[in-house]
């Protein structure tokens, strides 16, 4: 699976957007994009993927560049709660592999008053 | 909570015990992996079932490792002879259907090996 490159931190002040940016310039033609967040204590949590469309849904936003060598997480109104780890994976679906989830250090949001 | 359980929720051990977790998966979930993580790292891929059949393993599970998924339900990983270094969290997920579905998470249980 192709590497991701994140920031180590952000901040971000609560009720306002969060944009999360993820380079991932090696991906290949079958690799998704995927985001998954781990709040303090608990399992990663998946947020959203994509292959090259934009995508959304109750979570987030994705935006994937027409390159695919970028993209980045839109979570339109931050609140306290979206304070955790957010970690950018690509993940090839061949389905001669076991399609897991290759996790790097992640980008560490904190979304303060 | 995602569904999926895990069992103890801590262990503390001393060096050259054994030790076994559990993973409860959501019920209809065909699929269920182990990862390992350690502070300030990323989840690293342990292991993968599918139903019974354990299919892939990574060169992180040394020979002290063993996982089993008995009639592809519950599944228990067993680290055999505890070293320093095994201390983590041990996360569990599970999915089902098809390849890209996404993975439901275990809090974990987090090992710490004296």
């Amino acid at each position: 699976d192709a590497k991701t490159t994140q920031p180590t931190s952000m901040d971000c002040a609560e009720g306002r957007a969060a944009n999360l940016p993820c380079n991932h310039s090696t991906i290949s033609g079958n690799e998704y994009v995927y985001w998954y967040r781990q709040i303090h204590s608990q399992g990663p949590q998946y947020i959203i993927h994509g292959l090259k469309n934009n995508e959304t849904n109750e979570m987030a936003s994705l935006i994937i560049t027409e390159d695919r060598k970028s993209s980045t997480l839109i979570l339109p109104h931050a609140t306290l709660r979206d304070t955790a780890v957010y970690y950018c994976i690509v993940r090839s679906l061949n389905t001669g592999t076991a399609s897991k989830l290759t996790f790097g250090t992640g980008t560490r949001l904190q979304v303060t008053l | 909570d995602t569904g999926v359980s895990q069992n103890p929720r801590h262990k503390i051990t001393k060096r050259g015990q054994n030790v076994t977790f559990r993973c409860d998966p959501i019920s209809e979930h065909n699929r269920l992996y182990w990862y390992r993580q350690t502070l300030g790292q990323g989840p690293e891929f342990l292991t993968y079932f599918q139903n019974e059949a354990q299919l892939e393993k990574s060169r992180l599970l040394s020979d002290r490792f063993s996982a089993e998924r008995p009639k592809g339900s519950f599944s228990t990983l067993e680290i055999q002879r505890t070293e320093q270094g095994d201390s983590a969290m041990y996360l569990c997920a599970s999915t089902e259907g098809g390849w890209g579905n996404e993975q439901f998470f275990g809090p974990g249980t987090r090992l710490t090996v004296l």
